[in-house]
């Protein structure tokens, strides 16, 4: 079945640092990848999507690009803020014959002022 | 706005009782989940619904019960049999697999 590896945490970082957050997939087919995100205390939210191989998907600073030839989805931002901080969730891949998605713990994101 | 509402935010429950909680959504999505997620820890699936009146089992289903009588509806009811059910909620929804889902807030229970 479609599942992912993603980079355990918890990650601790400097104000204005590089981010990166690594995910590797499983999946057969050409399935839509997905980051979510977690702030304390509230549900997740999509952060950002791509559908086909080479598509990016960005949003509030961070990118990731679906690489199909190494099969992978990594979460970046060039410059993190405090606000930043939350929990990242690299979703499985979701391909059209699925019906739910099952999610691992996520990584742990802390930005120091 | 569209979008999924998880009621109340806060639920305390007393040893051997049911309670339920509530999850509505305003998008028109055919198939609504249930997760419960404990500190530090992922999303486990609870029960999954992809079509009216009908619901799959997830991963934890035991001491869980569901409902799906209205497209818009999708109540979870943590029974007595549920041992450890402290946790936090999460309901979600989605229209399709190349979309997404979007969650609700949560609702944190707590057992007193």
């Amino acid at each position: 079945g479609n599942s992912v590896t993603q980079m355990e945490g918890p990650v601790t970082l400097s104000e204005e640092a590089f981010l990166t957050i690594n995910c590797t997939y499983t999946a057969t087919g050409y399935p839509s990848l997905f980051w979510y995100v977690q702030y304390p205390g509230e549900g997740l939210q999509l952060l950002l999507k791509a559908t086909k191989a080479d598509d990016k998907g960005s949003n509030k600073g961070f990118e990731a690009t679906y690489r199909k030839e190494t099969t992978s989805f990594h979460l970046e931002k060039g410059s993190v803020q405090v606000s930043d901080s939350a929990v990242y969730f690299c979703a499985p891949p979701w391909g059209s014959s699925a019906s739910k998605i099952i999610f691992g713990s996520g990584t742990r994101l802390s930005i120091r002022p | 706005d569209g979008g999924i509402t998880q009621s109340p935010k806060y639920l305390f429950r007393k040893e051997g009782q049911n309670v339920t909680l509530s999850c509505e959504q305003n998008l028109n999505h055919d198939a609504m989940y249930w997760y419960r997620q404990d500190p530090g820890q992922g999303l486990r699936l609870i029960y999954y619904s992809q079509i009216v009146n009908d619901f799959q089992k997830g991963d934890i289903a035991e001491g869980y019960s569901v409902s799906r009588e209205k497209k818009e509806s999708f109540p979870l009811t943590v029974t007595s049999a549920q041992k450890n059910p402290t946790a936090f909620y999460l309901c979600a929804s989605s229209i399709g697999s190349r979309l997404g889902y979007t969650f609700g807030s949560g609702t944190r229970l707590t057992v007193v």
